[in-house]
């Protein structure tokens, strides 16, 4: 199976602020990574697939790269509704498996 | 418009069982790998199971022998049937369709249903 490291697990930061979350697979995935937002009580949401492809109605200020087994996810300017919990998984086959996830919370 | 309706969560003893039922409307499940997500209390992400288009399904090792996915296709609903429940399969569970092209991510989700394994 191939893991999916998250870091950090937690981030407080400011609205206006830049916000950096990083995932590492642990075995090559090429661009098969997917990014989530989960707002509490809320399904998960796709943001970017594959890796630095925004989904129909995500704001630009998202940001995805990377290939590999080395991706981000960069927020460039943080908006009050986008403090909630982001999570990678990847893509590439069965089983699915996911990072533990960055909480985003306000400083 | 898609749309993923989950139901059947609740309370359960330990060793018991429970179906969940996830009605689908906008697609047709035979036509996508549909599969069930899952989230303990203040957890993150655990996949649970997948039922690939041509009806094969495939389940992570924690819940393998236990759960079972299905569908029917006349009623576009999908299933996870679950038995010898455990404390730690209390969790919300997701039903949701994988994306059609370009490998394997989620594009929808359901609300979740949550079930509780306790005596």
């Amino acid at each position: 199976d191939i893991q999916m490291t998250q870091s950090p697990s937690s981030v407080s930061a400011s609205v206006g602020d830049r916000v950096t979350i990083t995932c590492r697979a642990s075995q090559d995935i090429s661009g098969w990574l997917a990014w989530y937002q989960q707002k509490p009580g809320k399904a998960p949401k796709l943001l970017m697939y594959p890796a630095s492809s925004l989904q129909s109605g995500v704001p630009s200020r998202f940001r995805g790269t990377g290939s590999g087994t080395h991706f981000t996810l960069t927020i460039s300017s943080l908006q009050p509704e986008d403090f909630a919990t982001y999570y990678c998984q990847q893509a590439d086959s069965f089983p699915l498996t996911f990072g533990g996830g960055t909480k985003v919370e306000i400083k | 418009e898609v749309q993923l309706v989950e139901s059947g969560g609740g309370l359960v003893q330990p060793g018991g069982s429970l179906r969940l039922s996830c009605a689908a409307s906008g697609f047709k499940v035979s036509s996508y790998y549909m599969t069930w997500v899952r989230q303990a209390p203040g957890k993150g992400l655990e996949w649970v199971s997948v039922i690939y288009s041509g009806g094969d399904t495939y389940d992570a090792d924690s819940v393998k022998g236990r759960f079972s996915i299905s569908r029917d296709n006349s009623k576009n609903t999908v299933y996870l049937e679950m038995s010898s429940l455990r404390a730690e399969d209390t969790a919300v569970y997701y039903c949701a369709r994988v994306q059609r092209s370009g490998r394997y991510p989620i594009d929808y989700w359901g609300q979740g249903a949550l079930v509780t394994v306790s005596s």
